[in-house]
């Protein structure tokens, strides 16, 4: 089946340092990857969606200049938290799916960041 | 983003029991409904998916009901496990973008 793979799957930062988390499709090509952030005891929340070579589309309160998004291939979409802050602190996850119309998505492993 | 901070509700339940779990979407233009299941620490795993022109679905152990009218899914778990016990999400693919929303959660817990 398709497998997404997400790394790091944790991560501690000093605040003020930019982290990037990346995610793959190993077996399998993502036109389109979705990125989400969880806090604990919580749903997860839409952050924004990547299509490949072309601008990421981001939520309404998602500031797109903290959150930097490339989807430069089919297989790779990475997600820059930039000038990062405690608050900032939570769990990331990617979401791929393979073409436009699908309903299978694939979910990556999730990312632990911590800032400190 | 979309989704609403609340803190998940939780059922516990024993060994054996089945389990039903409620979710109500927001938006009545979606026509493809997923259930997911959340293990600490890790992504979301598929279970069972409805398109919006059935009400129910069977898998393995599992059934999911859809009720359009009051915008209302309930996963259905025969003979709860232990291994069972996880976060279960009810998702929409909203058909602009075919953006997958999550929905609030529930915190499933089975006591052996």
């Amino acid at each position: 089946g398709a497998v997404v793979s997400q790394h790091p799957s944790r991560v501690i930062c000093k605040s003020g340092t930019s982290v990037k988390i990346e995610c793959r499709s190993l077996d399998f090509q993502a036109t389109t990857m979705f990125w989400y952030r969880q806090f604990p005891k919580q749903s997860l929340m839409l952050m924004a969606t990547s299509n490949e070579g072309s601008k990421a589309t981001y939520e309404q309160g998602v500031e797109k200049d903290k959150f930097l998004i490339n989807h430069a291939s089919l297989t790779l979409s990475t997600l820059t938290v930039t000038s990062a802050h405690p608050e900032d602190s939570s769990f990331y996850i990617c979401s791929a799916r393979e073409y436009v119309g699908s309903h299978g998505y694939t979910f990556g492993s999730g990312t632990r960041l911590t800032v400190v | 983003g979309e989704s609403v901070g609340l803190h998940l509700p939780t059922l516990s339940v024993q060994e054996g029991d089945n389990s039903i779990i409620n979710c109500a979407y927001s938006n009545s233009a979606s026509d493809y409904f997923i259930w997911y299941k959340q293990e600490s620490g890790k992504g979301p795993q598929f279970i069972i998916d409805i398109r919006s022109n059935m009400d129910k679905r069977q898998g393995q152990r599992v059934t999911v009901l859809l009720n359009k009218t009051v915008k209302h899914l309930s996963l259905q778990i025969a003979a709860t496990q232990p291994g069972d016990s996880a976060v279960y999400f009810c998702a929409e693919i909203l058909n602009q973008g075919g953006k997958l929303i999550f929905g609030q959660g529930t915190e499933l817990s089975v006591k052996p």
